[in-house]
């Protein structure tokens, strides 16, 4: 097991481009996630899914971004007409059961997909 | 919406001393956890304590969670270079499904 890997590692788009980061989360993990964390900010949390069930999106999630995890293993986000606010680091993370539960529960987070929207 | 708050913003110490940041928070919560990032990496988990612990120890780090003014600490004793970093915490809900991070500290550790 390698953890999370995320690709592309950086990625330069025109505005109004779609683009597509792809996610593997660590084998066993039947959570992932998807933040968005600009320069000198925390994390924001997206979307996140348990197996192929997107259970949950945030208001920063507009209409132009969408994410897939089919057959509950490697996930998809795509932002479709790219603006220039768009360009943030974008982090997957996964984890083995819930945060809130019983069990003390960690994310485990990828190395994250820096965009840049010029 | 980030939840939690972290203090100083900013903080920088020699190597062996002691480093000290604090988390503030505006909900109920399951439990908090502190996250290390270096810089434009992913994050690390590093120490979580529930909501009914007050005090925590993982080698050099100590947690501490005050449930009644909605804060905590992290210190991370006898400090090395490799320290440098940007340290969030991160709160999860009873029940809760995510992470709400803070804003950060960013820990300078001069050798």
């Amino acid at each position: 097991d390698t953890g999370v890997s995320q690709d592309p590692r950086h990625k330069i788009t025109k505005r109004g481009q779609n683009v597509t980061f792809r996610c593997d989360p660590i084998s066993e993990h039947n959570r992932l996630y998807w933040y968005r964390q600009t320069l000198g900010q925390g994390p924001e949390f997206l979307t996140y899914f348990q197996n192929e069930a997107q259970l949950e999106k945030s208001r920063l999630l507009s209409d132009r971004f969408s994410a897939e995890r089919p057959k509950g293993s490697f996930s998809t986000l795509e932002i479709q007409r790219t603006e220039q606010g768009d360009s943030a680091m974008y982090l997957c993370a996964s984890s083995l059961g819930v945060f809130g539960g019983a069990r003390n529960t960690e994310a485990f987070f990828g190395q994250g997909t820096r965009l840049t929207v010029v | 919406s980030q939840q939690g708050e972290e203090d100083p913003q900013a903080l920088s110490i020699q190597e062996g001393e002691n480093a000290t940041m604090n988390c503030s928070y505006k909900t109920s919560i399951n439990n908090l956890q502190w996250y290390r990032q270096n810089s434009g990496r992913g994050l690390v988990h590093l120490i979580l304590i529930r909501s009914n612990e007050r005090e925590k120890h993982s080698g050099r780090l100590r947690v501490t969670l005050d449930t009644s003014k909605k804060s905590s600490s992290l210190l991370i004793t006898a400090s090395r270079a490799a320290d440098t970093a940007s340290y969030f915490c991160a709160t999860v809900a009873e029940y809760g499904n995510k992470l709400v991070f803070g804003a950060g500290t960013i820990l300078r550790v001069k050798s």
